[in-house]
């Protein structure tokens, strides 16, 4: 069964560095999305991406971050200047289509810990 | 505001017993409700996936009811096992947005 894959499973990193984290979406599927949970909290929504844009973002996600999709297979999220507060689990998810009827299907997550 | 509450916060079952886990959201428009199993550090799997004209929906051992008009839903596991300690997420999209908010969950413990 096809799933979403993500890298490195664990990232620790010193404040003020760059971090990439990479995703490879379910390969037909057309919408990516990055989300965020900081530990014991909810899972919150940082960006939706579609057709090489970002098509909604939240106020979490400020300047400090961006996402691309290099390449026909890869998605994504740099994190600038790292924080302490951006220590959390980071998931990415893809969907077929946006909606009531479509899944967004997430991967099993990179563990982003900044000292 | 938009939001998603969940109830309770925890919850301990013998293995073979029922349970049931509710959910009230105040999020408008309203468009569908999500139900997804958490594993402990792992990511979100969907569970099941209502529209506001659905009322039941069933995948397996779990049945998922929604009340658009009351603005609850319930997600009843039944013949518990030991795998289904997870943590139980609702999950709505946000308004007129696609952007989903998250319940803060209800964790699970299936005791033998």
């Amino acid at each position: 069964e096809p799933e979403v894959t993500q890298t490195p499973s664990h990232q620790v990193t010193q404040m003020g560095q760059e971090v990439i984290l990479r995703c490879v979406p379910i390969s037909n599927h057309l919408y990516f999305y990055w989300y965020r949970q900081i530990l014991g909290q909810k899972v919150e929504f940082l960006v939706s991406f579609y057709n090489n844009e970002i098509s909604e973002k939240s106020e979490i996600f400020d300047d400090q971050f961006s996402v691309e999709r290099p390449d026909g297979s890869n998605f994504t999220l740099k994190i600038r200047s790292t924080k302490l507060e951006d220590s959390a689990m980071y998931f990415c998810a893809s969907s077929a289509g946006q909606g009531g009827i479509y899944e967004q299907y997430f991967g099993p997550g990179t563990r982003l810990t900044v000292t | 505001k938009n939001q998603v509450e969940q109830s309770p916060q925890s919850l301990i079952i013998l293995e073979g017993k029922n349970c049931t886990l509710q959910c009230n959201y105040t999020v408008s428009p309203f468009s569908n409700l999500r139900w997804y199993k958490q594993d402990t550090g792992r990511g979100p799997v969907s569970l099941t996936i209502m529209t506001f004209s659905e009322n039941t929906k069933s995948n397996g051992r779990y049945t998922a009811t929604l009340d658009a008009d009351t603005k609850q839903s319930s997600l009843h596991i039944t013949a518990s096992q030991l795998s289904d300690s997870a943590s139980y997420i609702c999950v709505v999209p946000d308004g007129g947005s696609y952007k989903l908010i998250f319940g803060s969950g209800t964790r699970l413990l299936v005791r033998p």
